[in-house]
């Protein structure tokens, strides 16, 4: 089955502490992205990466890692969380080119105390 | 403010009623997405706009890009509990999909 996975599903975690969220998609996707959504913001976009080694900066990429050095894996990284950070999480992949449905994961709802 | 705006942020309407939500945007609007979100959850993919005057539609679903691809509407026909969640459009405005940028959602809620 075709599919975007995230791991954890929920987190709760402390100020400071380092953390990473995965994501893998299945699809040979060479384009992956990261967003956060919170209420009456919607999504945003944190990082992306058009292919292995390749990333740029979203939106909102303050606080943020990533790395993509295979085609299919993209983690988050948040080396020193902040209550700021608490938010939805959202992993997406597509295949290049303006027109291409992006595939969503089902989301990590981490809380920063 | 944001750079696509949804109208309404929430509707609250009887089963069996139509509705319409709008996605506006003071831009072009390349590869216009719509998703629908149940709370909490992943997004799903409904439909994707890309000429100016297209329209869509799956089941009960109709979705139009206007013809200066500045608006996209989302059409629900005699709506069902089913079709509660958050809606979301999504486009790339500035004319790559490298940055997909997102409308603030619309929740709806339908009454049985």
């Amino acid at each position: 089955e075709a599919q975007v996975t995230q791991n954890p599903r929920y987190l709760i975690t402390v100020t400071g502490k380092k953390l990473t969220v995965t994501c893998s998609q299945n699809m040979n996707h060479e384009y992956m992205s990261w967003y956060r959504q919170d209420p009456g913001l919607g999504l945003r976009q944190i990082y992306y990466s058009m292919n292995v080694e390749v990333t740029d900066k979203g939106d909102v990429p303050e606080g943020y890692k990533v790395s993509r050095k295979e085609k299919r894996n993209f983690p988050l990284i948040l080396e020193s969380p902040s209550p700021n950070q608490t938010s939805l999480y959202f992993c997406a992949s597509s295949l290049i080119g303006l027109y291409n449905e992006q595939f969503f994961g089902p989301g990590t709802r981490l809380t920063v105390l | 403010s944001q750079e696509l705006e949804q109208s309404p942020q929430s509707l609250i309407v009887q089963e069996g009623k139509n509705l319409t939500i709008n996605c506006t945007s003071s831009k072009t609007l390349y590869g216009l997405y719509w998703y629908k979100q149940k709370y909490g959850e992943g997004l799903i993919f409904l439909m994707m706009l890309q000429k100016g005057g297209e329209e869509k539609s799956h089941e009960k679903i109709t979705a139009k890009l206007d013809e200066k691809k500045q608006q996209s509407s989302l059409h629900i026909t005699a709506s069902q509990p089913s079709h509660a969640g958050i809606y979301l459009c999504g486009a790339a405005l500035r004319g790559s999909a490298r940055q997909l940028t997102f409308g603030s959602g619309t929740q709806l809620t339908v009454l049985p």
